[in-house]
């Protein structure tokens, strides 16, 4: 199975702050990989696919980056509706499996 | 509206059965890979089971967790998805979500999700 490893855990930043989740794959997946937004109590929320494109509907300041085994989600100006845990996940093989999560908070 | 619906969640005992049911509006639902995916409250996403489309036979894959226990299977006539499973645990305790299968060059991801319907196995 490929492991997908998430950093940080947490993240704690400011409005307008840059942010940064990096995703690891324990072996290499090409960009089959996606990002997704679950905020408390809904369902999670598809923000990037292929690794870099961007889902229709989702703000331009979410970019993802990265190919290989290295992924990186950047939100360029963090905004208060951007509270929420963040998950990777690969599809390259089955099973298909997701990174631990990152908990993004406003200071 | 696109939309995924979840139903048939509740409590069971271990070792019982549930079947969970998932109604597919607004997209032509026999021409895509359809999964459950589970999360304990307050935890990670766990994928549980995979159905391919009519195309690819209507295939299956499964989580080695669930393997021999859980079923996934569809009815394309009634646009809906099912996930029958047998022998719970209570580590099978979770939200289970319906997803849709996106195509991205022959290799499928998730793009969709409903809302969830909550399994708890408790005696």
């Amino acid at each position: 199975d490929i492991q997908m490893t998430q950093s940080p855990t947490t993240l704690s930043a400011s409005v307008g702050d840059r942010v940064a989740i990096t995703c690891r794959a324990s072996q290499t997946i090409s960009s089959r990989l996606a990002w997704y937004q679950q905020k408390p109590g809904k369902a999670p929320k598809l923000l990037i696919y292929r690794a870099s494109s961007l889902e229709s509907g989702v703000p331009s300041r979410f970019t993802g980056s990265g190919s290989g085994t290295e992924f990186i989600l950047t939100i360029s100006s963090l905004q208060p509706d951007d509270l929420a845990t963040y998950y990777c996940q690969h599809y390259n093989s089955y099973p298909l499996t997701f990174g631990g999560g990152t908990n993004v908070e406003i200071k | 509206e696109v939309q995924l619906v979840e139903s048939g969640g509740g409590l069971v005992q271990p070792g019982g059965s549930l079947t969970l049911s998932c109604a597919v509006y607004g997209f032509t639902f026999n021409d895509y890979y359809m999964d459950w995916v589970r999360q304990v409250p307050g935890k990670g996403l766990e994928w549980v089971a995979r159905s391919r489309s009519k195309a690819k036979g209507y295939s299956t894959e499964y989580a080695a967790t669930v393997m021999g226990r859980f079923t996934i299977s569809r009815d394309d006539s009634k646009n809906s998805l099912y996930l029958q499973m047998n022998s719970l645990k209570s580590e099978d305790s979770a939200m289970y979500y319906c997803a849709r299968g996106r195509n991205d060059n022959g290799f499928w991801g998730i793009d969709l999700w409903g809302q969830g319907t909550l399994v708890t196995v408790s005696p």
